[in-house]
């Protein structure tokens, strides 16, 4: 069975530092893993994906990605938080035999202070 | 934002009752996939419909039902209501594309069963 843990409920940055968001995945195969973000009373929006390739990846906004197969991790970066990038992010993982059916984690909330 | 919208907003019901949720998809996107998100928790898939057929459900009941339409529109139906179906209800769309598709959520329905 597919599925990934996000370790930490809440993240606190001050705006313009480094902001990390983990992401751990347990999958049979190969991974396809994403990231997307809901803002209060919106819905999910999608930030970056990782099918094959590069290990990092870009996405949105200036967000980025690294996948790393021996920690099997896909944490989610910025190298300059916003205090508009305050919001939910949740990591899903996609199923192996139903390409549309994801699997996500509890959610990380980021709080960016000024 | 994405080219998925849902209606109603927002709705109250009370227990027993039944509930119709609608979902139109984005231009082009003949794949709709529905989650459940309970307050505090990530998004769980429900089922998903492509080509007018249910292909692929989570773990729910079948008093969990829908139905997808020509245009690619989607509902969604849950008869016999029961508080634990309060939740933010979410459709994503997608193109066909043999798994490397990304999914895109639409804002969603917040419902409340009293």
């Amino acid at each position: 069975a597919q599925s990934v843990a996000q370790p930490e409920d809440q993240v606190n940055v001050a705006e313009g530092n480094p902001l990390t968001v983990k992401c751990t995945y347990s999958v049979s195969g190969n991974p396809y893993l994403f990231w997307y973000v809901q803002y209060p009373n919106r819905g999910l929006q999608f930030l970056l994906k990782y099918i094959t390739g590069d290990n990092l990846v870009k996405g949105s906004y200036g967000f980025e990605a690294e996948f790393n197969k021996s920690q099997t991790s896909f944490h989610l970066k910025k190298p300059s938080a916003l205090v508009s990038d305050s919001a939910l992010y949740f990591c899903a993982v996609r199923d192996q035999n139903n390409f549309n059916k994801f699997y996500f984690g509890s959610g990380t909330k980021l709080n960016v202070k000024p | 934002e994405t080219g998925v919208t849902q209606s109603p907003t927002h709705l109250i019901k009370t227990r027993g009752q039944q509930v119709t949720l609608r979902c139109s998809s984005q231009s082009g996107h003949n794949t709709v996939s529905w989650y459940q998100q309970a307050l505090g928790q990530g998004p769980q898939f429900i089922f998903q419909y492509y080509r007018e057929e249910e292909n692929g459900r989570g773990n729910f009941p079948p008093r969990f039902s829908g139905l997808q339409f020509p245009n690619y529109s989607s509902e969604l139906n849950v008869n016999a209501l029961e508080l634990d179906d309060s939740a933010l209800y979410l459709c994503a769309s997608s193109r066909p594309g043999g798994g490397l598709e990304t999914q895109y959520f639409g804002p969603g329905t917040r419902l409340l069963v009293l």
